[in-house]
């Protein structure tokens, strides 16, 4: 299995108050993103990484921030958190000659 | 912008039968991946076969293969013999071969039960 951990993996929160989950891998690779995963709306991209400080927006990016000092940490911040923020929240990475991305296990927050 | 379609939110399959998930997609590009995920209840995603489009033959794994169809942009799932662990959600995710642009854009999921 591919060595990417997500911390934490549960959250409870209130709404208004800032969140930051964190994506640790070990596998040196170059791309990075983050998901979120609601019921009849799969998987959608938040923001992604292609490289140490070099990050963009996915279809999903308002109320997001994120950060990549470092190869193996990638950050999700939501500055104020709401109630519609309430989600599974998936961090991927892949290698460019593969194609596929391998996903951590997933952040269940709860914003109240 | 490329958009993936499951249009079975929901299948269920006898045990030891044969089940075909469905999937198709929309895109304007020549050269692309193709996957199917599993997501079992413990939430983990699990990469289960890969196509590259440039491929003529269908990709298989053990009890799961592919039915590719590209110039129907069709690109579906069958499991043979189905066993009680291949109860999951099960994403069909497309992504483009241009250069820089590593993203997968994922359908909606379809939810497989077995039925013992």
């Amino acid at each position: 299995d591919a060595g990417i951990t997500q911390s934490p993996r549960h959250k409870v929160t209130e709404t208004g108050t800032p969140v930051t989950l964190r994506c640790h891998q070990t596998e040196n690779h170059r791309y990075m993103y983050w998901y979120r995963q609601d019921p009849g709306h799969g998987l959608r991209l938040i923001h992604y990484s292609y490289g140490v400080k070099d990050t963009d927006k996915g279809e999903v990016s308002d109320g997001y921030s994120v950060s990549r000092s470092k190869t193996e940490d990638f950050l999700l911040t939501l500055e104020s958190a709401t109630s519609s923020q309430t989600s599974v929240y998936f961090c991927a990475i892949s290698d460019p000659r593969g194609g596929e991305q391998f996903f951590g296990p997933g952040t269940r927050l709860t914003v109240l | 912008a490329q958009t993936v379609t499951q249009s079975q939110p929901e299948m269920s399959v006898q045990e030891a039968e044969t089940v075909t998930l469905s999937c198709t997609y929309d895109t304007s590009e020549s050269d692309y991946y193709l996957f199917w995920y599993k997501q079992p209840p413990s939430r983990q995603m699990i990469l289960v076969i890969r196509q590259e489009a440039y491929k003529q033959q269908n990709a298989t794994e053990n009890r799961f293969s592919v039915n590719f169809q590209k110039a129907a942009k069709s690109f579906s799932l069958k499991i043979s013999d189905s066993q009680l662990g291949d109860a999951a959600m099960y994403f069909c995710a497309y992504r483009t071969l241009l250069q820089g642009a590593q993203k997968l854009v994922f359908g909606q999921g379809t939810r497989l039960t077995i039925n013992p």
